[in-house]
């Protein structure tokens, strides 16, 4: 069971648009949810986090989203740059633990 | 700041046999964990420690799987035996555990055949 979901197992975007990953989970109790990104032979390296209590945090060119009612949040990166290419991980976590539930990625490419 | 190392980085066994990895996680940190990331999935958490404690492990495979912690510090996961399906690259992640944020070392990259 599957509890969160990146649905989008890839996307390409031109430099300079805007690149939105989506993720869904399925656990209402879910209260802390962290963006990782994730290039190759490297272990995945923390990019932005949200609060349950808040429904946006953004910090430079990244943005996260998050809609409780929908459980549903969305990482905006704007303006994409080529380095931006990588795999990214969206992850839960369940209220009260440091214990996290991780996405399947989404792979983002960068179009120069 | 050291970053969380891991070793070996690659690592080929027949199945059946026995293998081991090794994790250092950064210096202060309380919590370790040992993720395995099958091929088109994300990372599965197998254990998580506090100090040298076990915290979580209930998706570990204790049947072949074992993890150790030793003076909170240094961690150690073990496979005997190994399976196919075992083959996946094996994280290990550190916190403070006074944020959410873990710090992932570069994995151990397993092939069974």
């Amino acid at each position: 069971d599957q509890q969160v979901k990146q649905n989008s197992p890839s996307l390409s975007v031109q430099e300079g648009r805007i690149s939105i990953l989506n993720c869904d989970y399925t656990n209402s109790m879910f209260d802390y949810f962290l963006w990782y990104k994730k290039y190759p032979a490297e272990g995945p390296t923390f990019l932005i986090s949200i609060s349950s209590i808040k429904d946006k945090n953004e910090d430079g060119r990244f943005t996260v989203f998050l809609n409780k009612s929908a459980k549903h949040l969305s990482l905006h990166i704007v303006p994409s740059q080529p380095g931006d290419s990588a795999v990214y991980f969206c992850a839960s976590r369940y209220p009260g633990t440091y214990k996290y539930i991780f996405g399947t990625g989404t792979r983002l490419k960068v179009l120069a | 700041e050291a970053g969380v190392a891991q070793s070996p980085r690659y690592k080929i066994i027949e199945k059946r046999q026995s293998v081991a990895f090794w994790c250092n996680p950064i210096s202060g940190h309380a919590t370790l964990y040992w993720y395995q990331q099958i091929l088109g999935q994300g990372p599965k958490l197998l254990i998580q420690f506090q100090n040298n404690g076990v915290v979580d492990d209930s998706q570990l495979p204790k049947d072949r799987f074992s993890a150790e912690r030793l003076k909170g510090v240094d961690s150690t996961l073990k496979i005997q035996p190994a399976k196919l399906e075992d083959s996946a690259v094996y994280l290990c992640a550190s916190s403070p555990g006074t944020s959410g944020e873990q710090f992932f070392g570069p994995g151990t990259r397993l092939t069974v055949l």
